[in-house]
């Protein structure tokens, strides 16, 4: 399979307190993108990281890319419960659209 | 932003029957779009490439037969079950690139599918 790994596979937390999330992929990639899904929902774009970036932040997201390792972490900081979804990260390679999918992490943000 | 819209969002058939899908880009054209079936509690899997005024590339182990994709336009393509059976019963998400240099893709909000 071409798929990456997330872990871990499910995470539970308190509101309030950080969600880390790792992917690790397999090939040379041109982007990496972090997506939200809502169970039974479609996806929501959340952050992409170029292959030439270390580091990049939005609002409560900050994610790393370390090419070295093929892996990359997305972290939620100060966690909501409306951040109670399934985290995707996708890559891309260099002239090709398509995207492959890690296999996800379901985060679950306790009150 | 722009919004990809599928249609219907979710469908129940029976077992040999054909079901149709429509994914529309609703404020942009997409030359190519791209479909994923995701199972429960699972990945998004990517099925094909919806090329506009050719034929579609499938990924390996996806028959082209049974999963018959038309991108008749710049804003619509459709996925065809055909001869569906209770396997194919699954979640059917389509996406579509953004425009200039994001690198971006839309996705729609999914159809889900049961064979019965």
């Amino acid at each position: 399979s071409q798929q990456g790994e997330e872990d871990p596979q499910a995470l539970s937390i308190q509101e309030g307190e950080n969600a880390t999330m790792n992917c690790s992929y397999k090939t040379s990639i041109n982007n990496l993108q972090w997506y939200r899904q809502n169970s039974g929902r479609g996806l929501v774009h959340l952050i992409l990281i170029r292959s030439n970036e270390r580091e990049k932040h939005s609002g409560r997201l900050r994610v790393t890319l370390d090419t070295s390792k093929k892996s990359s972490s997305l972290l939620i900081t100060a966690s909501r419960a409306a951040d109670t979804a399934s985290y995707f990260c996708a890559t891309d390679r260099q002239g090709a659209q398509k995207l492959v999918f890690g296999q996800g992490t379901r985060l679950t943000i306790n009150p | 932003g722009a919004v990809v819209s599928q249609h219907p969002s979710w469908v129940i058939c029976k077992s040999g029957t054909s079901v149709k899908i429509e994914c529309r880009s609703l404020d942009f054209q997409a030359t190519t779009m791209f479909w994923y079936r995701q199972f429960p509690k699972q990945s998004l899997m990517l099925m094909a490439t919806s090329n506009e005024g050719s034929k579609a590339t499938y990924e390996q182990g996806v028959e082209k037969d049974k999963f018959l994709i038309n991108h008749a336009s710049l804003t619509l393509s459709t996925l065809t079950v055909t001869s569906a059976h209770p396997e194919d019963s699954s979640f059917y998400i389509c996406s579509a690139p953004s425009q200039g240099q994001r690198n971006e893709q839309y996705f729609g909000p999914g159809t889900r599918l049961t064979v019965t």
